[in-house]
């Protein structure tokens, strides 16, 4: 069955400094790859997809994610964090010809000032 | 354009009550999903419309869960009787039916406590 695992339950970081969220994977050929933010109150917004391509794929609010085979992950990135990027963050895959998502269990990012 | 909405926001019962959830998608997003995440564990999808129709709902957890989308508009999740495993986050999503993948649009969820 196809799985999402995001090992990161909790990532706190400081205000300006790099972030890295990690996704893995499992499926036996490459599905639709997601990552979702939730803010507190508000419902999932996409932040970047991949289908196919170039692997490293730009989305909103300044993050990135590269897709990598091999590795079967799919890691969120952004340079520079500000405060207002504290939230729970969601890995997700689909299967190409099905709607559904399948998310992992999410990421809570805290920002310290 | 207004988003997904969903109502209530919050909502506390006993074990064994009953609770209706309601989600009203896009104005023109014939795709309706609900999803649950159960005590901060992953979001797992339920079930899935088209229009009215039950395209899949190989996620929906036992006969205690009832979907409906009469009319093809909002959508109706009731739980009974309700269960204290049955606490969790429900969202609600909708997307178009166009060629391709579909990008689901997800509403705040609404947050069920069963005692």
């Amino acid at each position: 069955a196809q799985s999402v695992t995001q090992p990161d339950i909790h990532i706190t970081v400081s205000e300006g400094a790099s972030l890295e969220l990690r996704c893995n994977y499992s499926y036996g050929a490459t599905p639709y790859l997601f990552w979702y933010v939730q803010s507190p109150g508000q419902g999932l917004q996409l932040l970047l997809k991949y289908f196919s391509g170039d692997t490293l794929v730009q989305g909103i609010k300044g993050f990135e994610a590269e897709f990598k085979r091999s590795q079967s992950s799919f890691n969120l990135r952004k340079p520079s964090v500000h405060w207002s990027d504290a939230a729970e963050y969601f890995c997700a895959v689909a299967i190409p010809g099905y709607n559904k998502l399948i998310f992992g269990a999410g990421t809570r990012l805290a920002v310290h000032p | 354009e207004a988003g997904v909405t969903q109502f209530p926001s919050h909502s506390v019962i006993e074990k064994g009550q009953t609770v209706t959830l309601r989600c009203d998608p896009i104005s023109g997003h014939d795709n309706l999903y609900w999803y649950r995440r159960v005590m901060g564990k992953e979001i797992k999808f339920l079930l899935h419309f088209v229009k009215e129709s039950k395209q899949d709902e190989s996620g929906m957890p036992n006969n205690r869960f009832l979907a409906e989308r009469t009319g093809g508009t909002y959508s109706t999740l009731k739980v009974q009787p309700a269960e204290l495993e049955d606490s969790g986050v429900y969202f609600c999503a909708s997307s178009q039916v166009v060629p391709g993948y579909n990008e689901q649009f997800f509403g705040p969820g609404t947050r069920l406590t069963v005692l």
